[in-house]
């Protein structure tokens, strides 16, 4: 079955500092692979995606490359702000089919940003 | 509303009582889809609506719960004699579209306390 691993978290870190979230994947086939972002008090929302290999979504700043043969798909950003103090999460979604868009999620990373 | 609306958003129950969350989806979106949160983990797939035919029901964890959307548009999810392990918070999210682009929107959920 789909399954999606994380980092582990919280991570802490200073305003401008760079960021790398690691996510790793497993399915069958050809998935599409996400970030969502959920800020505090606010529902998740598509930070980004890419639909195939070496593809990069990027968004706000952040970037992630899909990548077949690691099967990843980390998050990066090079210079974070204290605005991007949120829970990140990595998904997936097998594409065709009768997946209906169902996403997988990876448990979450916590990312907290001081000045 | 311009967002997918839940409610209520807090929700306390003693075990063994029944309850009822209730989305309003986004205007004109097709798709619907209900997910339950654990505490630090990613949400995890309940069910799938396309307008009101329910396609996909197999993450529902037992036959206490149950999900309906019977005019293509509102959905509740209904879950019958609680327990403390339904403690959660359960997500809905909507699409525009059918088609495997996992650009969900979501609500902010509604999180259910079993005592």
């Amino acid at each position: 079955g789909n399954s999606v691993t994380q980092m582990e978290g919280p991570v802490t870190l200073s305003e401008e500092a760079f960021l790398t979230i690691n996510c790793t994947y497993t399915a069958t086939g050809y998935p599409s692979l996400f970030w969502y972002v959920q800020y505090p008090g606010e529902g998740l929302q598509l930070l980004l995606k890419a639909t195939k290999a070496d593809d990069k979504g990027s968004n706000k700043g952040f970037e992630a490359t899909y990548r077949k043969e690691t099967t990843s798909f980390h998050l990066e950003k090079g210079s974070v702000q204290v605005s991007d103090s949120a829970v990140y999460f990595c998904a997936l979604s097998n594409a065709g089919g009768t997946s209906y868009g169902k996403l997988t999620f990876g448990q979450g990373t916590i990312l907290t940003v001081h000045p | 509303g311009a967002g997918v609306s839940q409610s209520p958003r807090y929700k306390v129950a003693k075990r063994g009582q029944d309850v009822a969350l209730r989305c309003d989806p986004i205007s004109g979106h097709v798709s619907l889809f209900w997910y339950q949160q654990a505490l630090g983990q990613g949400p995890e797939f309940l069910t799938y609506f396309q307008n009101e035919a329910q396609l996909d029901k197999s993450g529902l964890p037992s036959d206490r719960f149950f999900a309906e959307r019977p005019e293509g548009s509102v959905s509740t999810l209904k879950i019958q004699r609680t327990q403390q392990e339904d403690s959660a918070v359960y997500l809905c999210a909507s699409s525009l579209v059918t088609a495997n682009t996992g650009e969900l929107f979501f609500g902010e959920g509604s999180r259910l306390t079993v005592l």
